[in-house]
């Protein structure tokens, strides 16, 4: 079956600690996203990469990095300079870049102690 | 003023009853509205996707989008417990300035119980 795939599912990390969320798709889609959902905010777009090798900040890019070495693969990190990490995190592809439909995995609950 | 905005609720009505979500926007670049839902703990799933003004129904569930009035609602007829989960709406420009990437609203928490 196609989809995402996001690892871990859940995450507990101690304050300064840099820590890395994976996000596999095998839907061939050529865009990818890393959202930030907190309670009562909605979803807010920390990346994006549009292209292999190609990505963009999004609203909220302080505080993370991010990689696009292969198709499939977009792994968010989270580094110790993200003043408040803990957060649901989502991962998201689309076929192209336009305003087509996002699809989304399962996402990643990060609590840091 | 953000961008999107959605009343987050939460609501709660009884199974059977027409359920309304509403989002309002300020830009006026917008032509692409999304309505996603997401169950508890889980990744949102695209539900409605309409493309500049109208209606589009599916089933249950009918989008409306008012561009005159920077409004879109959805509508769900005969609820069900099943439908309990929280409302997302999502739009775009679909290119310009931001490629297509998608402004959420915050959410509407929505329980319906039998």
């Amino acid at each position: 079956d196609g989809g995402i795939t996001q690892s871990p599912k859940y995450l507990f990390r101690k304050e300064g600690q840099n820590v890395t969320l994976s996000c596999e798709q095998n839907l061939n889609h050529d865009a990818m996203y890393w959202y930030r959902q907190d309670p009562g905010q909605g979803l807010r777009l920390i990346y994006y990469s549009q292209i292999v090798n190609d990505f963009q900040k999004g609203d909220i890019a302080e505080g993370y990095s991010v990689s696009r070495e292969k198709k499939e693969s977009f792994p968010l990190t989270v580094t110790s300079a993200q003043k408040n990490p803990t957060a649901f995190y989502l991962c998201a592809s689309s076929i192209d870049r336009g305003a087509g439909e996002l699809f989304f995995g399962e996402g990643s609950r990060l609590t840091v102690l | 003023q953000k961008e999107v905005e959605q009343d987050p609720g939460p609501l709660s009505v009884p199974e059977g009853a027409i359920v309304s979500l509403n989002c309002t926007y300020s830009n006026s670049a917008f032509q692409y509205f999304m309505w996603y839902r997401q169950y508890s703990r889980k990744g949102p799933e695209l539900l409605m996707y309409t493309y500049s003004s109208g209606n589009k129904e599916d089933g249950r569930f009918t989008a409306q989008v008012d561009k005159s009035s920077k409004y879109i609602s959805l509508f769900i007829r005969d609820s069900q417990p099943s439908d309990s989960a929280t409302y997302l709406c999502a739009m775009s420009d679909a290119g310009g300035t931001s490629y297509g990437k998608l402004t959420f609203g915050q959410g509407t928490i929505l329980t319906v119980h039998p």
